[in-house]
């Protein structure tokens, strides 16, 4: 069974560019989650889905950052326009749909955005 | 909100001799604390969890301790191995239904 995937693995733009980052979960999951981690410090929670609806997205940091989910299957998230500070590690992971909260979540490899 | 402070950041430890990670939280309502293990080049993965109605659990040479009491909880890893260096998060499952995240211990295992 292929894990959760993300493209792509790194990114370079400068401040002010737009870039989209792709999430495909585990076929099957209804739950996707994206977190983000700045250099070594915690992961933080940005939002969740349940199939294609957003069921959180409190951490999501302002308004240049969007979050899709088509039809409930891969998910994307633009940053748009970048600013430095969004430099990091971007994680998505999903879950499975019985008992969302505490299943254990699978992540995907991350993509590493750097912002110039 | 929820705050989760782990120790040490990095912990550097001889082949063989065990390794143990800690975690604080401070919302006395969160009941679930799962550890992650992320390697390089990969995304976290769970090695081990626990809720708040156990103390303790074990899986073969990793085990989890929690305090609710005094609001922590340890990763204790014996035997270490080379394939045990990496980076370890705790993460607490708060009150609003979110992992809130250690910063991460790195682990190195001397040969």
């Amino acid at each position: 069974e292929a894990g959760v995937t993300q493209f792509p693995s790194h990114s370079v733009i400068e401040k002010g560019q737009t870039v989209t980052l792709r999430c495909d979960p585990i076929s099957g999951h209804d739950n996707l989650y994206w977190y983000r981690r700045v250099m070594g410090k915690e992961i933080k929670f940005l939002l969740h889905f349940v199939k294609e609806s957003k069921q959180d997205e409190s951490g999501m940091p302002n308004n240049r950052f969007l979050a899709e989910r088509t039809g409930g299957t891969y998910s994307t998230l633009k940053v748009q326009p970048a600013e430095l500070e969004d430099s990091g590690v971007y994680f998505c992971a999903s879950s499975q749909d019985l008992a969302p909260l505490y299943n254990e979540q699978f992540f995907g490899p991350g993509t590493r955005l750097t912002v110039l | 909100g929820e705050n989760v402070e782990q120790h040490p950041s990095t912990l550097s430890v001889q082949e063989g001799d065990s390794a143990v990670i800690k975690c604080t939280y401070s919302d006395s309502a969160s009941n679930y604390f799962p550890w992650y293990k992320q390697e390089l080049g990969k995304g976290p993965q769970l090695i081990i969890d626990i809720r708040s109605n156990v103390g303790e659990k074990k899986d073969q040479r990793i085990a989890v301790t929690l305090n609710k009491t005094a609001k922590h909880f340890s990763l204790h890893i014996t035997e270490t191995q080379p394939e045990d260096s990496a980076v370890y998060f705790c993460a607490v499952g708060d009150s609003n239904y979110q992992l809130i995240w250690g910063a991460g211990t790195k682990l190195i295992i001397k040969p």
